[in-house]
Order: C-alpha cells, then structure tokens, then sequence
C-alpha cells in the first residue's frame, strides 16, 4: 500500500522551459510535504518543502503547490537547467508528535533536461 | 567534508552470511535514520534513533538490528543475509524529530546477496 505515487518514471524537458513533477498521496494525516533531489551514486539531497497550512512555497527556480483536496502537490522547475537531470523523490511526513519525523517517500520521476 | 558517510559503498556477499554497514554524521544531529530503496526505487524508512535511543521501527524482519553507540554513529547489522535483502541502504540524520528539520542522506550502500 503505497501512500505516496509519483505515477510518472520519467520527464523530459527542453533547457529554458517549465518541468512539472507531479506527486498523489492517500494518507490524510499527511501534513508536511517535501521534495528530494538524488544524482546517481549519491543520497537525496533536500530540495524543497510546504506545509499544509499553505498551497504555494516558492524557492527560486523551485515552486511547489499543494492542493489538498486532490491529495495533490506538484513541484516546478522555471526555467529548467541540464544540471537539474536528476530523480526527484516526493516525501510527506505526519506533523504530530508520533511520527519522530518518518518520511513516507515515492518511488521517484527521472527528468531529464536537454540542452 | 562529508557529512553522513556509509561505509561501504558496495557490499557483495553470499546467502546466509552476516554483514555490518556503519554510518556516521558530523553535523551535530542528535536523530539519525535507515532507509531502503528497493528494486521498485521506493525509499522505505526502516529504523531511527534518537539520542541513541530508537523512535521508528518499522516492520523489519528481526535479522536487522541497529545499533547506536554515540549520537554520531548509527551502524546496521544484518544476520543470515537473503536473496531480498539485495538493495540501497541509506543513512540519514537530521537536527531533531520534528517536521521541517531537513534530513541529510548518505551516499547509500549497494548491497547484492548472491
């Protein structure tokens, strides 16, 4: 039972336009969300976040939007760069006491930025 | 300057055979984690310490057992290795347990059992 799906393997995406990820989770209790960027033979490396009293969070380049009633969040990448060619990993965590942090991951989107 | 690092990298080993992964972090963090990506690349959280005490444990086969001797260490021990144990374990640490403190992964551990 997967609580978190990232229905899409794979992006590909001219330099210099907008790349989309895409991101769907089930659990409700779910409160924070964050995005995860992974380069091969290396460990994910923190991108960006958003909690879900808001349903935008902007980090230069790096938007994500959240929309809770679809159980939805997406992450955009404006303009998009061949050094962002990385797996992006959607994660989303339980803000309550209980959770000590647990992070519930998907299982990732390849993009791919040509040049 | 590394800040979480595994050791080793790679990990070839036969069926039955009991193997050691170590991580250690240097940034001070008092929580730290395993996690394992397996063949369908989902990262599934498997333990976490902290203060050298364990918070997560998730339902991991008991042939898996963590050990923290300081803050700054967190080793996996895994007995009688199986064909399924095959994957990438990551470490992770972060400041604290709560939500917002960013967790920094190590570079992973391949682990193939032959």
């Amino acid at each position: 039972d997967q609580q978190v799906k990232q229905n899409s393997p794979s992006l590909s995406v001219q330099e210099g336009r907008i790349s989309i990820l895409n991101c769907d989770y089930t659990n409700s209790m779910f409160d924070y969300f964050l995005w995860y960027k992974k380069y091969p033979a290396e460990g994910p490396t923190f991108l960006i976040s958003i909690s879900s009293i808001k349903d935008k969070n902007e980090d230069g380049r790096f938007t994500v939007f959240l929309n809770k009633s679809a159980k939805h969040l997406s992450l955009h990448i404006v303009p998009s760069q061949p050094g962002d060619s990385a797996v992006y990993f959607c994660a989303a965590s339980e803000a309550g006491g209980t959770s000590y942090g647990k992070l519930t991951f998907g299982q990732g989107t390849i993009l791919t930025v040509h040049p | 300057d590394t800040a979480v690092s595994q050791t080793p990298k790679y990990l070839v080993t036969q069926m039955g055979n009991d193997k050691s992964i170590k991580c250690e972090q240097n940034l001070g963090h008092d929580t730290m984690y395993w996690y394992k990506q397996d063949s369908k690349k989902f990262l599934k959280i498997m333990f976490s310490y902290n203060n050298k005490e364990l918070i997560i444990n998730e339902t991991v086969p008991n042939r898996f057992s963590p050990k923290s001797p300081d803050k700054a260490h967190l080793n996996l021990h895994i007995n009688s290795l199986e064909l399924g144990d095959s994957a990438v374990y990551f470490c992770a640490s972060s400041h604290g347990t709560h939500v917002g403190y960013e967790q920094y992964f190590g570079p992973g551990t391949r682990l193939t059992v032959t």
